[in-house]
């Protein structure tokens, strides 16, 4: 069975540009979560989705940050504008919803920003 | 709001000896404490995980303990080896909501 699958592995941006990211979940997985982790650090939820419907998007920087998961199975995030700050690995996990917070994490590989 | 803080930040033990992480929570409401082994440049990937009706539970050379009335959970790795060394984290659920709140990780260094 294929894991959590992200894409691109690696973006370098010039600041002010919009970039994008892409995460397919293990089949069947109803949760979606985006993290961003800064180095030295845990991951930091940022939106958590429930199917396609947003459930907790409390920590996303709604300014310039969005994120969509409209069939319920991949999901994109996106910033716009990008920066410095925002260079970071946003990881991408999904669970199978069944256990709520107890389910077990997946994550994927990552995705490493790198802003300049 | 609620946290976890995880100590210590690095750990750096000799090959074969054990190694002790410690985090305490804030949310007394909290019953799912996972922990998670991130290999430098890998994806973080579930260990071990307790819940809150369980004092201990052990998996081969990997254990977690919980002290709920304390608020506090730790990992035991016991006869480390070399494929050790990884960044661990430590998670709890919120009681309020479904998701987990992270430590900051504990870099584990095994010497040879």
């Amino acid at each position: 069975e294929a894991g959590v699958v992200q894409s691109p592995r690696y973006k370098i941006i010039e600041k002010k540009q919009p970039v994008a990211f892409w995460c397919n979940p293990i089949s069947g997985h109803n949760t979606l979560y985006w993290y961003l982790q800064n180095l030295g650090q845990g991951p930091e939820l940022l939106i958590r989705y429930e199917n396609e419907e947003a459930v907790d998007d409390s920590q996303l920087p709604k300014d310039r940050f969005s994120a969509e998961r409209l069939k319920g199975v991949d999901s994109t995030l996106k910033i716009q504008p990008a920066e410095l700050g925002d260079s970071a690995v946003y990881l991408c996990a999904s669970s199978s919803g069944l256990a709520g917070a107890e389910d077990t994490q997946y994550f994927g590989p990552g995705t490493r920003l790198t802003v300049l | 709001g609620e946290n976890v803080e995880q100590h210590p930040s690095t750990l750096s033990v000799q090959e074969g000896d054990s190694a002790v992480i410690k985090c305490t929570y804030s949310d007394s409401a909290s019953n799912y404490f996972p922990w998670y082994k991130q290999e430098l440049g890998k994806r973080p990937q579930l260990i071990i995980d307790i819940r809150s009706n369980v004092g201990e539970k052990k998996d081969q050379r990997i254990a977690v303990t919980l002290n709920k009335t304390a608020k506090h959970f730790s990992l035991h790795i016991t006869e480390t080896q070399p494929e050790d060394s990884a960044v661990y984290f430590c998670a709890a659920s919120i009681g309020s909501n479904y998701q987990l709140i992270w430590g900051a990780g504990t870099k584990l260094i095994i010497k040879p």
